[in-house]
């Protein structure tokens, strides 16, 4: 079974710039889970979408949104980047999403905010 | 707010050591702690713990859950260079409406094992 895949893998972009970034999840898998990793912050979660509805999502701004597509492949976009946006972001996939002990993580994008 | 709090934040051993990852949370609605294994990107999963005093082992690996003192430990024992990585310990909370809430993760501990 091929894993999750996330693209692209890295990225530049400038301030004030928008960027979307694409996560597909393990065949069969319906839950989607987005997360921002840095240094300072560690990982936290930005949002989970399953069949097609965001169920859940954590503290962040507007700025960072998400969908899902029927074939459950998601993407998120973050719109007026700013310099803090500079994150590693993992998207995580599970069917059913009932508990996250079967989460399975993609490789990640590595955003680059100039 | 929900905090995760993990120490050390970087540990250096040497092959074959014992070592001991410590995971203390103020969560609201405690579901579950997870500990995740990260080496170079993608976080693998390792345990999940929702009942206090019950030990999960997988091999050199265990972890254990006290739910009243509020902290979970990650025993790694005979350490291997493959084991140096990145440990994170997030916490599950349940959601009034039923199901489970987006994970709360800490900081991580950073474990270097010299050969």
């Amino acid at each position: 079974k091929a894993g999750v895949t996330q693209t692209p893998r890295y990225l530049i972009k400038t301030r004030g710039q928008q960027v979307t970034l694409s996560c597909s999840p393990i065949s069969g898998h319906r839950s989607v889970s987005w997360y921002q990793q840095t240094p300072g912050q560690g990982l936290q979660f930005l949002f989970e979408y399953f069949s097609e509805t965001q169920r859940n999502k954590g503290n962040f701004p507007g700025r960072f949104s998400g969908r899902q597509f029927s074939n459950s492949r998601s993407e998120m976009n973050v719109s007026t980047l700013e310099l803090g946006d500079s994150a590693l972001y993992l998207c995580a996939s599970s069917f059913p999403r009932d508990s996250y002990n079967e989460q399975f993580f993609g490789p990640g994008t590595r955003l680059t905010v100039l | 707010e929900d905090k995760v709090v993990q120490s050390p934040l970087s540990l250096v051993v040497h092959e074959g050591d014992t070592v001991t990852l410590n995971c203390s949370y103020e969560v609201t609605n405690f579901r579950s702690l997870l500990w995740y294994k990260q080496e170079k990107k993608a976080p693998t999963f390792l345990f999940m713990l929702t009942s206090s005093g019950i030990e999960k082992k997988s091999g050199r690996l265990s972890s254990i859950l006290d739910k009243k003192e509020l902290f979970s430990i990650l025993n790694i024992t005979a350490t291997q260079t493959g084991d140096s990585a990145v440990y994170l310990c997030a916490v599950e909370r349940y959601k009034i409406r039923g199901g489970a809430d987006g994970l709360t993760f800490g900081k991580g501990t950073h474990l270097i094992i010299q050969p």
